[in-house]
């Protein structure tokens, strides 16, 4: 296992346009978690799924924006009509259960809106 | 969600040890103390995380105040490459046990050759 996988890596996209990202976790792990990070700025929670269920949305999860995670593998995040203030960088993380564990993080997918 | 409070910014110099340290006053019985770190255009890495006891790994060292107020990660010998943010995260049960990482802004550390 290579670790948490996030494509694509960078992503520049004009305003209005829909974009999605893709997360592959570590295979084991049933907790996969997005995050969004600005210029900065520590990573902000977004979104959470244990195995194929959404278990918490942020309030910064706008209606725009929709997760998924078919069959509890990887995880789509979709942002529809994209304005200037999504850029950021969106990460992937998957972990076990518990508050004792690691969490691993993918290097990230950087959006751009142009 | 319990908050964590670290120094904006620390320098070292190269072979030197670190201490950063992170206050977290309002901790819970439950929670565990984690750190993690950013480099440049990466995604966060995990360094290390403890309960109670003091922790050893192989990237650093994790003490922990008596009582669990406060913390302090140690890195032994800092190099060039361990530039960059530390953060500091309680890692609890919140809203339903996502045990969710809620980062702050760390402390961004500079290491001078």
């Amino acid at each position: 296992d290579t670790g948490v996988s996030q494509n694509p890596r960078h992503k520049i996209t004009k305003r209005g346009q829909n974009v999605t990202f893709r997360c592959d976790p570590i295979s084991e792990h049933n907790r996969l978690y997005w995050y969004r990070q600005t210029l900065g700025q520590g990573p902000e929670f977004l979104t959470y799924f244990q195995n194929e269920a959404q278990l918490e949305k942020s309030r910064l999860l706008s209606d725009r924006f929709s997760a998924e995670r078919p069959k509890g593998s990887f995880s789509t995040l979709e942002i529809q009509r994209t304005e200037q203030g999504d850029s950021a960088m969106y990460l992937c993380a998957s972990s076990t259960p518990g508050p004792n564990t690691e969490a691993f993080f993918g290097q990230g997918t950087r959006l751009t809106v142009v | 969600d319990a908050k964590t409070t670290q120094p904006n910014s620390m320098e070292s110099n190269e072979e030197e040890p670190v201490h950063l340290p992170c206050n977290h006053s309002t901790i819970s019985g439950t929670d565990y103390i984690h750190w993690y770190r950013q480099l440049p255009s990466q995604g966060p890495e995990y360094v290390i995380h403890g309960l109670t006891s003091n922790v050893n790994n192989r990237m650093a060292s994790l003490a922990i105040a008596e009582d669990r107020k406060s913390s302090t990660l140690i890195l032994h010998r800092a190099t060039l490459r361990d530039a960059a943010v530390y953060y500091c995260i309680l890692r609890g049960n919140y809203g339903g046990a996502t045990n969710k990482l809620i980062f702050g802004t760390g402390t961004l550390l500079a290491v001078q050759p």
